[in-house]
């Protein structure tokens, strides 16, 4: 199992860009995660899908920010346009049922 | 407001000397809680999951316990590859899926 797949690692944009992350969960899980973590705020929930769906999505800071999951085996979330104060680590989870999640390696995002 | 509090945010252990992080929460009603490790520059991994008060559990030299109001992850004779970020979560009763809400960590350092 290779585990939850994030693309690009690292990824370094100007300001007003847009941005896509993208994310492959594991086979197998219902659930999936959007998290941003940062010094200041620590890990804050972006949004979350249930079997595709999105559930949750209290946590996507303003409009500018957007998720998909079109199928189980795959999500996108893209900010558009990118701001400085958007810099931080994204990270996908998923997990399957109530059982604890497992974390992609990140996205690191610089908005210059 | 539902709130995951740890303590102390920054922790330095000499190689042997053991201790233990605190993670207290004020949620409505409690489904499970998590302890996650994350190491610089990688995603939070999962540690164990505690559902009920007076639950314990053990991996190698950490033992994590819950009651009704914290939870606590005792380090055993810690090593320098114990260094990391400790995460506890809460996972509440009345929110669909399996959304986490993250406490902003204990940064453990364990010196030779």
């Amino acid at each position: 199992d290779a585990g939850v797949i994030q693309s690009p690692r690292h990824e370094v944009t100007e300001m007003g860009q847009e941005v896509t992350l993208r994310c492959k969960p594991i086979s197998g899980h219902n659930s999936l995660f959007w998290y941003r973590q940062t010094m200041m705020r620590g890990l804050e929930l972006l949004i979350y899908f249930n079997n595709n769906v999105p559930i949750d999505d209290s946590g996507m800071p303003e409009d500018r920010f957007s998720a998909k999951m079109p199928n189980a085996s795959f999500s996108t979330l893209k900010i558009q346009p990118s701001e400085p104060r958007d810099s931080a680590v994204y990270f996908c989870a998923s997990s399957h049922s109530d059982r604890g999640y497992t974390f992609g390696s990140g996205t690191r995002l610089t908005v210059v | 407001e539902d709130q995951v509090t740890q303590s102390p945010e920054a922790l330095r252990l000499q190689e042997g000397e053991s201790s233990s992080l605190n993670c207290s929460y004020t949620v409505s009603g409690l489904r499970g809680l998590f302890w996650y490790r994350q190491d610089p520059g990688k995603g939070p991994e999962f540690l164990f999951t505690l559902y009920s008060a007076g639950e314990e559990k053990e991996k190698e030299r950490l033992k994590a316990t819950l009651t009704k109001k914290e939870s606590f992850l005792h380090i055993t004779a810690p090593k320098p590859e114990d260094s990391a970020t400790y995460l506890c979560a809460v996972q509440l009763a009345e929110t669909s899926g399996s959304r986490l809400t993250f406490g902003e960590g204990t940064q453990l350092t364990v010196n030779p």
